[in-house]
């Protein structure tokens, strides 16, 4: 069964740091990662990686994936409190369907 | 251009009623995906579709729970005889078609359905 981990569950973070998320992978005929964010309502795409080492950045999101050790992870500098959400991690292997991660529930103060 | 709409965005059921929940995928996109979210929970699989065949239900409950997509009108989610633990947030998606698998998939707003 496919399955994708992340990590850490829970973050808090004061606004002006660095953070990084981490999300790892044990799928069949991995095709993509995709990350999202999600503010209480539905998921709003991020990033979709398919290659590894090649780093995609928005704004002062990047994330990149490495195939070979089976993980990706999101980095988030100068956080704000606008930050503060679900990061959610999922895979596409066989057929067309996303499994997620649990999430990671990231809380940036002021 | 509408993003993939859902509704209705909330639902209140009582136990034993039917819940339908109606997904109209983004234009041009012929490929609908639904996911469960339990509270405090991630997304989960339950079923994809193409237009008037599904592709892939291995995620869907056995029994209460259908799924169709037909050649006119949006995707429906029914749930028979609901229970407590239905309630939960269902999110639909989709994306542009099976030869393009590898496209990120678009998510609608979602239906939060609440089984009292």
């Amino acid at each position: 069964e496919d399955k994708v981990v992340q990590s850490p569950l829970s973050l808090v973070v004061h606004e002006g740091d660095t953070v990084t998320l981490n999300c790892s992978y044990e799928v069949t005929n991995f095709r993509s990662l995709l990350w999202y964010k999600q503010e209480k309502k539905a998921p709003t795409f991020l990033f979709m990686l398919t290659s590894s080492g090649i780093e995609k950045k928005s704004g002062r999101l990047s994330s990149i994936l490495d195939k070979k050790e089976l993980f990706s992870i999101l980095n988030i500098t100068a956080t704000q409190t606008g930050d503060s959400a679900v990061y959610l991690c999922a895979v596409i292997a066989s057929g067309s369907r996303l499994t997620f991660g649990e999430g990671t529930q990231l809380t940036v103060n002021p | 251009n509408a993003g993939v709409m859902q509704n209705p965005r909330h639902l209140v059921r009582r136990r034993g009623q039917e819940a339908r929940l109606r997904c109209s995928p983004m234009k041009g996109h012929s490929h609908v995906y639904w996911y469960r979210q339990l509270p405090e929970e991630g997304l989960k699989f339950m079923v994809y579709l193409q237009k008037e065949n599904i592709i892939d239900e291995s995620g869907m409950p056995k029994e209460r729970f259908s799924a169709e997509f037909p050649k006119e009108g949006p995707s429906i989610l029914r749930i028979q005889q609901v229970v407590r633990g239905d309630s939960a947030a269902y999110f639909c998606a989709s994306s542009p078609g099976r030869q393009q698998m590898n496209t990120e998939a678009f998510f609608g707003q979602g239906t939060r359905l609440t089984v009292v």
